[in-house]
């Protein structure tokens, strides 16, 4: 079983949907948890992090993260075309330093 | 400079043959990490770098692949012998010292292809 797991896709929206993108991971002791958005032929950029449980709130883009299920979720409003894009969770241990653990990521496609 | 670059961008090699890949981090990030993405995968853990020294090459998957930073800055990831496994994007990514678990930024990677 892999540590983090991510349905791969692929989605596709229409333009102005609400897309929801999840993962769920089986180590307990992973505190830090984000989303990279990976364009084509690029590397991964971070969209969001969050620390322990919680929600937070960016623009356009909403992380959840709920311990005690191990799940994560990304959720982006009003999606729009320069959304599509290949969307990896990523997490890790309390201290700085550790390796990542990535989800196989999720191709999203939002259609004007 | 403005980001982490990479190269080659592209590297196509023949099986058996030896390679290396190079990182330049951004100026001043003294953490250095390489990843490997393999088609329709997420990125896994290869090597870390504090500094010169590998503070963590648990994710080197056997004895053909070593990497170096002799001078704290770029780093080169060497390959022998390749195998057609081999193949995948290999990424490199730095972090400024004190920025926290979230402060990596990515290089575009370099895509490997052993024929």
């Amino acid at each position: 079983q892999k540590e983090v797991e991510q349905d791969p896709g692929p989605l596709s929206v229409p333009e102005g949907a609400i897309v929801s993108l999840n993962c769920t991971y089986s180590n307990s002791a992973f505190q830090y948890f984000m989303w990279y958005r990976q364009y084509s032929r690029k590397g991964p950029e971070l969209l969001m992090y969050t620390y322990s449980s919680g929600n937070k709130e960016d623009g356009r883009f909403t992380a959840q993260v709920d311990k005690s299920s191990k799940y994560i979720s990304l959720f982006i409003r009003d999606s729009q075309p320069s959304d599509s894009a290949t969307y990896l969770c990523a997490m890790t241990y309390q201290g700085v330093g550790n390796q990542f653990y990535f989800g196989t990521g999720t191709s999203l496609t939002v259609i004007p | 400079g403005a980001g982490v670059s990479q190269t080659p961008s592209n590297k196509v090699t023949e099986k058996g043959k030896y390679v290396e890949l190079r990182c330049d981090p951004i100026s001043g990030h003294t953490a250095l990490y390489w990843y490997r993405q393999s088609l329709g995968q997420g990125p896994e853990f290869l090597i870390y770098f504090q500094g010169t020294g590998a503070a963590d090459d648990s994710g080197l998957p056997n004895d053909r692949f070593f990497a170096v930073r002799p001078e704290g800055s770029v780093s080169t990831l060497k390959i022998q012998r390749t195998e057609r496994g081999d193949s995948a994007v290999y990424l490199c990514a730095s972090r400024v010292t004190g920025s926290g678990n979230y402060g990596y930024t990515f290089g575009s990677g370099t895509r490997l292809t052993v024929v």
